[in-house]
């Protein structure tokens, strides 16, 4: 079956940690998304990739990095500079950048210890 | 100024009641996008429809029907005779020709419990 995977489903992070959420997807879509979801909240762009090796900014870029390797993942890293990163995070792939459906993975929730 | 607005926080009807959820949106593009996504309480968003702004016929799908004006920019969505699985947030997002990010903008989202 085609589709998104996000891992680990939980994550604690500890104070001054880095921590890396992956995201898989087997649909050969070019373009991916990561967003960040804060209760009672809509979704909030981090980053996105056009295509490998390519990334970009988004709307809520610092304290996170990322890195597009292979066309199927993209990791997302939550730095120690990220002061209040306790959310849940949802990656999302589309077959191109603009204006094509963004299919998302299950999510992963954030918590700090 | 929110680009995306669903008024309605929570929604709670009983079964088997139709129940309409509403979106307003705001853009200058002439060409954009607008999507309704379905997330249940284990979190993953699940796309609903997805409608580009030169087709205002409106859209059924079983239970689910939706409705395009773009003289009051709006894109409701109605659930017919709701059911308990229907209960979820639900996101309508909406994605404009000029934006540089190609990425969703997205409604706070409108909780609809349905109680049986």
């Amino acid at each position: 079956d085609g589709g998104i995977t996000q891992s680990p489903k939980y994550l604690f992070r500890k104070e001054g940690q880095n921590v890396t959420l992956s995201c898989e997807q087997n649909l050969n879509h070019d373009a991916m998304y990561w967003y960040r979801q804060d209760p009672g909240q809509g979704l909030r762009l981090i980053y996105y990739s056009q295509i490998v090796n390519d990334f970009q900014k988004g709307d809520i870029a610092e304290g996170y990095s990322v890195s597009r390797e292979k066309k199927e993942s993209f990791p997302l890293t939550v730095t120690s500079a990220q002061k209040n990163p306790t959310a849940f995070y949802l990656c999302a792939s589309s077959i191109v950048l603009y204006q094509e459906t963004q299919y998302f993975g299950p999510g992963t929730r954030l918590l700090v210890l | 100024a929110q680009k995306v607005t669903q008024a309605q926080t929570e929604i709670s009807v009983v079964e088997k009641e139709d129940v309409t959820l509403d979106c307003v949106y705001e853009t200058r593009d002439t060409t954009y996008y607008l999507f309704w996504y379905k997330q249940p309480p284990s979190g993953e968003l699940v796309f609903l429809i997805r409608r580009n702004s030169f087709d205002e016929q409106n859209e059924i799908s079983g239970r689910y029907s939706w409705n395009f004006q773009k003289s009051t920019s709006s894109f409701n969505f109605t659930i017919t005779a709701s059911q308990v699985v229907d209960s979820a947030v639900y996101f309508c997002a909406l994605s404009e020709r000029g934006g540089s990010q190609g990425n969703l903008i997205f409604g706070k989202g409108t909780k609809l419990s349905v109680k049986p």
